[in-house]
């Protein structure tokens, strides 16, 4: 099994949609949980990053981390067709700087 | 805006053949990281260094990859020889520092094995 797992979707919304993805983990030395977003054949890029439990807001864009649950969210409120992209989780260890990631949920937003 | 360089693109070889990739990483970072992308999949961890040491290679199959990083700079990792499993994208990432979050990723180099 793997450490961290993500709903593999493919997500299909239509345009002002509220999306939420998800990805459960099981190693609990886990304290930076980060949402990256790749467009296709490019590498991916962060978007936000919690550090231990919480919610952090930027823009449309929330996370969410409750650790008692091993479950990380991410919220796209008012979703555009330029947010269609995969989006991938990732968690770490405090100092140990790699990332372990979920396999990614593909998402489409349609005009 | 500062940017993690990657090169090749795109690589096609033949099984049982040498390929190399190539990665400067931004300015001024001390840790890099080479990821391998099966497609559909997220990218896991091959090796980590901190300036020319590796940090962690513990998941770079070490019979056929090989990474290094002589200056501290660039860094190239090499595969031979080249298996049909090994077609995927290779990420090179680079963070300001160890033990931090922030990873900025390349564009990758995606390669096919025939």
């Amino acid at each position: 099994q793997k450490e961290v797992e993500q709903d593999p979707g493919p997500l299909s919304v239509p345009e002002g949609a509220i999306v939420s993805l998800n990805c459960t983990y099981s190693n609990s030395a886990f304290q930076y949980f980060m949402w990256y977003r790749q467009y296709s054949r490019k590498g991916p890029e962060l978007l936000m990053y919690t550090y231990s439990s919480g919610n952090k807001e930027d823009g449309r864009f929330t996370a969410q981390v409750d650790k008692s649950s091993k479950y990380i969210s991410l919220f796209i409120r008012d979703s555009q067709p330029s947010d269609s992209a995969t989006y991938l989780c990732a968690m770490s260890v405090f100092d140990a700087g790699k990332s372990t990631f979920g396999d990614g949920t593909t998402l489409t937003v349609k005009p | 805006e500062a940017e993690v360089a990657q090169s090749p693109r795109y690589k096609i070889t033949e099984k049982s053949q040498a390929v190399a990739f190539w990665c400067d990483p931004i300015s001024g970072h001390a840790t890099l990281y080479w990821y391998r992308q099966i497609l559909g999949q997220g990218p896991e961890l091959l090796v980590q260094f901190q300036d020319e040491s590796v940090v962690d290679d513990s998941q770079l199959p070490k019979d056929r990859f090989s990474a290094e990083r002589l200056k501290g700079v660039d860094s190239t990792l090499k595969i031979q020889p080249a298996e049909l499993g090994d077609s995927a994208m290779y990420l090179c990432a680079s963070s300001p520092r160890t033990g931090t979050y922030e990873q900025y990723f390349g564009p990758g180099t995606r390669l096919t094995v025939t």
